[in-house]
């Protein structure tokens, strides 16, 4: 079955450290692969993605991700995160035809402390 | 501003009642969805609307319906509610169907009683 997973329901990470968030796809296609980020009480916000090309791409706020077809994974990593960088992350995929229905990971919440 | 206008913010219903929830997008996108998020399923795809028709709908229940009186409006009615539809609602919009960024509004929070 087609799926998207974030193993880490949660992270926490000192502030000023690096930062990784995992996301695994299982699709028979390379997908179009994305990150969204979601603060509190609002709605999700593109961070980047992925569609070809450059394995690597940048997104906001110093956010980068690294597409992996032999690992069917788009993690997202960030060299030194600050007390804002708190919310949810998402993962996506959009693949097939027609449509190109937007599939989403659990999601991440990640806790930046002091 | 917010360029994707969700109505009300926040809203209390009792079970058996109907409530609409409102979207409208400033964006001039001609593709609109809604999705569900709930501490069940964190972000659940509900329907897609592209040029005002219906183009997806993975709602198993005819309680949800859409409704686009606008191009750039796609309001969500939902009838005889039942505390299992408590979550927040998104609307979301796109230029096209393809595999193009969505635009999210703030959500409305729904609770059922």
């Amino acid at each position: 079955a087609q799926s998207v997973t974030q193993p880490d329901a949660r992270v926490t990470v000192s502030e000023g450290a690096s930062l990784q968030l995992r996301c695994k796809y299982s699709y028979s296609a390379t997908p179009y692969l994305f990150w969204y980020v979601q603060y509190p009480r609002q709605g999700l916000q593109l961070l980047l993605k992925y569609y070809s090309g450059d394995p690597v791409v940048q997104g906001v706020n110093g956010f980068e991700a690294e597409f992996s077809k032999s690992n069917s994974s788009f993690h997202l990593r960030k060299a030194s995160v600050h007390w804002s960088d708190s919310a949810v992350y998402f993962c996506a995929v959009s693949i097939g035809t027609g449509n190109y229905k937007y599939v989403f990971g659990a999601g991440t919440r990640l806790k930046v402390i002091a | 501003d917010p360029k994707i206008i969700q109505k009300p913010k926040y809203l209390v219903a009792v079970t058996g009642s109907e409530k609409i929830l409102i979207c409208e997008q400033y964006l001039g996108h001609n593709a609109m969805y809604w999705y569900r998020q709930s501490a069940k399923k964190p972000l659940e795809f509900m329907f897609s609307y592209s040029y005002q028709k219906l183009m997806d709908n993975q709602t198993a229940s005819s309680r949800f319906q859409p409704q686009s009186s606008k191009k750039n409006h796609l309001d969500l009615q939902i009838t005889a509610l039942k505390p299992d539809d408590s979550a927040t609602y998104f609307c979301a919009s796109s230029q096209g169907l393809g595999a193009n960024t969505l635009y999210f509004g703030a959500g409305t929070r729904l609770s059922v009683l």
